[in-house]
C-alpha cells in the first residue's frame, strides 16, 4: 500500500462547477496535511494545509480533513480554466519530511 | 525574498559524467530537501538537511549519489557515473520548521531538468 493515494485522473471539469480532489494516506500518525499546486514544466506550490479534522477555507478553495477515515481532500469552488493543473497531496508524520502522492490532473473545460 | 534558487534549470550531459546541482534556500529556513520527480515514480524524497546535518538520506538511491550542505545558503547533490535512468526534474526545497515538523510547507526552487544521454 503507497503512503499517499491519489486518483491520477485525469479529472475533467466544466468552468464555474466544483473540482473535488481526494487523497488517502496510510500512516494514522500523520499530522500535517498540504495540497500542492503543479504546473506543467513549473514546481509545486502551496495552496493549502490543514491539520485538524473538519474544514479549511481560503478563497475558492476548501480543505478537508477526516483523520479517523485517514482521507484529506481539495474542493475548488466555482473552477476556473486557469486552475488547470496537477494537484499533489503531501503528508507529514511527527518529522520534516513530506511524503507526496502522485499527483491527480485536472482539466477545466471552458 | 528570491525564494529558493537552484542551478542550472537545464542539464544534458553523457552517461558515465559527474553532474553537480546546486540550491540556495530562503534565508532563514534551516530545513533543505531534494526530491527527484519522475513521471513513473511522482516526487520522491531523496535526502535532507536541518541545520546543515544530513538527517535523513534513505531516499538517496545508491553510493553514486552524495548530497552536501557546507552552510546554511548552499547545498548540491552530486552524481558521479551519471546514468540515463538519472534522468528527472530535481528539486530543492526549503522549509523553516516552526515547532520542529513540517508546520508550514515547503517552498520548492524551479528545479533542475536532468537528461542523461
Amino acid at each position: 500500500q503507497k503512503e499517499v493515494e491519489q486518483n491520477s485522473g485525469p479529472l475533467s471539469v466544466p468552468e464555474g462547477a466544483i473540482a473535488s480532489l481526494n487523497c488517502t494516506y496510510s500512516d494514522r500518525v500523520s499530522q500535517s496535511f498540504f495540497w500542492y499546486r503543479q504546473y506543467s514544466g513549473k514546481s509545486p506550490e502551496l495552496i493549502m494545509s490543514i491539520y485538524s479534522n473538519g474544514d479549511k477555507e481560503d478563497g475558492r478553495f476548501t480543505a478537508q480533513l477526516n483523520k479517523a477515515s485517514q482521507y484529506v481532500s481539495l474542493l475548488i469552488r466555482d473552477s476556473q480554466p486557469s486552475d488547470s493543473a496537477t494537484y499533489l497531496c503531501a503528508v507529514n508524520r511527527r518529522e520534516e519530511k513530506l511524503t507526496f502522492g502522485t499527483g491527480t490532473r485536472l482539466t477545466i473545460i471552458p | 525574498d528570491a525564494g529558493v534558487i537552484q542551478s542550472p534549470r537545464h542539464e544534458v550531459t553523457e552517461m558515465g559524467q559527474e553532474v553537480t546541482l546546486r540550491c540556495k534556500p530562503i534565508s532563514g529556513h534551516n530545513s533543505l530537501f531534494w526530491y527527484r520527480q519522475t513521471m513513473m515514480r511522482g516526487l520522491e524524497l531523496l535526502i535532507y538537511f536541518n541545520n546543515n546535518v544530513p538527517i535523513d538520506d534513505s531516499g538517496m538511491p545508491e553510493d553514486r549519489f552524495s548530497a552536501k550542505m557546507p552552510n546554511a545558503s548552499f547545498s548540491t547533490l552530486k552524481i558521479q557515473p551519471s546514468e540515463p535512468r538519472d534522468s528527472a526534474v530535481y528539486f530543492c526545497a526549503s522549509n523553516y520548521p516552526g515547532q520542529g515538523y513540517a508546520n508550514y510547507g515547503y517552498t520548492f526552487g524551479s528545479g533542475t531538468r536532468l537528461t542523461v544521454v
